[in-house]
């Protein structure tokens, strides 16, 4: 297992809601790279974080922001939320110019 | 942007079988390529990678190879067992990682 943590498991929210995801980053890595997986589907890259600022976007709208924190742990945030919406968010930590990336357990979201 | 092609979506073997799975990708600046094991309901492991300066590289029963010329790689997996049955996918990175579709291995005992 990585030591990669996110919170919380399952989650299940309305149409127009919003929602905040969390990820603790392994040990000594400092970037957060967060992951959108639809089933059946590969994961989509939504966006990255070092040093505390965007560091680069997939092709997602503005309704999807994220924040990170100084001991590196991460949120992401969904707002007006739709059905498309639902599916396992991921996170994965690296350091900053690193190869590997090692993913948290993910989020199941679901949107009614 | 990078577009990573991943066949075949199934595949299905026999135990003690080899199996391979193919992946293209579009950008040639593409300098890493990871391959990641997924099991149903967890989180995706990486497996085995390579980078854009080595042609072959060997983990007991996993290989993977690469091809920069057709922008071809490629994961082989041999002696299969049914411990091997996941989701696989294929990844490819400039400045983000883009996976592949996945490939549904499954081995039967």
């Amino acid at each position: 297992e990585t030591g990669v943590t996110q919170s919380p498991t399952h989650l299940i929210k309305t149409r127009g809601q919003q929602v905040t995801l969390r990820c603790s980053s392994q040990s000594g890595h400092n970037t957060v790279s967060w992951y959108q997986q639809a089933l059946g589907q590969g994961p989509q890259f939504i966006f990255q974080y070092y040093r505390e600022e965007e560091n680069g976007r997939g092709n997602f709208p503005p309704r999807f922001s994220g924040l990170q924190f100084p001991n590196y742990s991460s949120e992401l945030n969904v707002n007006a939320l739709e059905l498309d919406d639902s599916a396992l968010y991921l996170c994965a930590s690296s350091l900053q110019g690193g190869d590997e990336q090692f993913f948290g357990p993910g989020t199941r979201l679901t949107v009614l | 942007g990078e577009n990573v092609e991943q066949h075949p979506s199934t595949l299905s073997v026999q135990e003690g079988d080899s199996a391979v799975i193919k992946c293209t990708y579009s950008d040639s600046a593409s300098n890493y390529f990871p391959w990641y094991k997924q099991e149903l309901g967890k989180r995706p492991q990486l497996i085995i990678d390579i980078r854009s300066n080595v042609g072959e590289k060997k983990d007991q029963r996993i290989a993977v190879t690469l091809n920069k010329t057709a922008k071809h790689f490629s994961l082989h997996i041999t002696e299969t067992q049914p411990e091997d049955s996941a989701v696989y996918f294929c990844a490819a990175r400039t400045d983000k990682l883009i996976f592949g579709t996945g490939t549904r291995l499954q081995v039967f005992p």
